[in-house]
């Protein structure tokens, strides 16, 4: 059965950072893009970044662009964000997402979710 | 304010048939694929539809989606309590270079 699971969440003070891990299991992680997706508190959700397998196409929201850095390792089946100059609106439960081997992104398997709470 | 448009909330009894719309632009759903979610707060969201007709395997079949020029719908057939939770749309946007997700809609079983 595919697995993602995130960690890497936590509290922290606005302008500082995190670093988010989504390890995969079960599934060819290196030939699936991967998209990280967000939910605010009492919010909808809201997709974040994606990822092609290579590492070659990435995309961000406007709202974390220059601030958020996604990155993955295909050796070790991980996908990571990395957030800067984090802000309050910023605070949500982070999810790590699949995408799709041949086309565009399903999202067919999610993990259970991280939460962010930036706050002084 | 989302780039895609869904009605905040829907209700219905049970066994009825219910409709939740998504409204998007030329840049979005009328070019790309739509998908379909079903999340209840405090799980990982399920992808129940994916482009834009076609049910995952697992899914029941009385989740069913469409779509035409600009707007996409999903249809749940012989509504049940279990129903009850967020549902939202999704598609790329061209324009943005991004995907966009619909505000989400909260349904509610009678």
């Amino acid at each position: 059965e595919v697995q993602l699971v995130e960690s890497g969440g936590g509290l922290v003070q606005p302008g500082g950072s995190l670093r988010l891990s989504c390890a995969a299991s079960d599934f060819a992680f290196n030939i699936y893009t991967m998209n990280w997706v967000r939910q605010a508190p009492g919010k909808g959700l809201e997709w974040v970044s994606h990822i092609s397998s290579s590492s070659y196409t990435i995309h961000y929201a406007d709202s974390v662009k220059g601030r958020f850095t996604i990155s993955r390792d295909n050796a070790k089946n991980s996908l990571y964000l990395q957030m800067d100059r984090l802000r309050v609106e910023d605070t949500a439960v982070y999810y790590c997402a699949r995408g799709n081997h041949n086309g565009p992104s399903l999202f067919d398997y999610w993990g259970q979710g991280t939460l962010v709470t930036v706050s002084s | 304010q989302s780039v895609l448009t869904q009605p905040p909330s829907a209700s219905g009894t049970p066994g009825q048939r219910v409709t939740i719309s998504c409204s998007g632009s030329n840049s979005n759903i009328a070019s790309n694929i739509v998908n379909w979610f079903q999340h209840v707060p405090g799980t990982a969201p399920k992808l129940l539809i994916h482009s834009n007709d076609q049910r995952p395997s697992g899914v029941s079949d009385r989740f069913s989606g469409s779509k035409s020029g600009t707007s996409a719908s999903l249809a749940i057939s012989g509504l049940q309590s279990e129903d009850e939770a967020d549902y939202y749309c999704a598609t790329w946007d061209g324009s943005l270079t991004a995907w966009v997700f619909g505000g989400g809609t909260k349904l509610s079983v009678l």
